[in-house]
């Protein structure tokens, strides 16, 4: 079975650190861009950090920018995301989800095909 | 940075047939794609490349595009579609940057 589980969430101070993971299974991982999406509660979803399929390069939302580091352990078919000096606003479910990327036929941009159940973070004092 | 838009809220008759739009500038030159979301859950990807349904997706879903309109119809609404739907694409104003419109919620009455 395809699977993507988060894990790391949880209650932090502001200002504060967090490590999330993301374990695959199911695929073949290290040929696969992902990215973390988070969702605000009772708010949309926001597109947080993409990195391909090497870990070579690596795109940040604004909003994250300077903050958020994400990687990934191809031999671990893991993904991380480091988030520091956390804020008010970051508390979310954080999810990681995989791109789509290429069929038989084309390639597809920003198609999150696999998602994980998400992880909660809270930033509260 | 682009921006996309949908409507909040539509609803939509058990049977009947309902199409969501999301609008944006970065649909000129991006393709949408389309997910659903149902309380609790994480997103499902229903849509992607503007027209294309992953495997196991009703037919009743179906995805279109003109200029900078997206739309997402399902043709005979089921009770099991009540859900968030949410657009994506890649902005274009830059370096790689994803965007997600601010979700439609459909009721099916």
């Amino acid at each position: 079975e395809v699977q993507l589980v988060e894990s790391g969430g949880g209650l932090v101070q502001p200002g504060g650190s967090l490590r999330l993971s993301c374990t695959a299974s199911g695929f073949t991982f290290s040929i696969h861009e992902m990215n973390w999406v988070r969702q605000a509660p009772g708010k949309g979803l926001e597109w947080v950090s993409y990195i391909s399929s090497g870990g070579v390069t690596i795109y940040y939302a604004d909003s994250v920018k300077g903050r958020f580091t994400i990687s990934r352990d191809n031999a671990m078919n893991s993904l991380y995301l480091q988030i520091n000096s956390l804020r008010a606003e970051d508390t979310a479910v954080y999810y990681c989800a995989r791109d789509l990327g290429c069929t038989s036929t084309r390639c597809y941009v920003d198609a999150f095909d696999v998602w994980g159940q998400g992880t909660m973070v809270t930033v509260s004092s | 940075s682009s921006e996309l838009t949908q409507d909040p809220a539509v609803s939509v008759a058990l049977g009947q047939t309902v199409r969501i739009t999301c609008q944006g500038d970065s649909l000129r030159s991006s393709s949408a794609n389309w997910y659903q979301q149902k309380p609790g859950q994480a997103p499902l990807l229903v849509i992607y490349g503007k027209t294309n349904r992953p495997s196991g997706i009703p037919d009743r879903f179906s995805g279109s595009s003109s200029g900078t309109t997206a739309s997402l119809t399902i043709t005979g609404a089921q009770a099991e579609d009540e859900a968030d739907y949410y657009c994506n694409s890649r902005d274009t104003s830059g370096d790689h940057r994803v965007v997600f419109g601010g979700g439609t919620k459909v009721t099916v009455l």
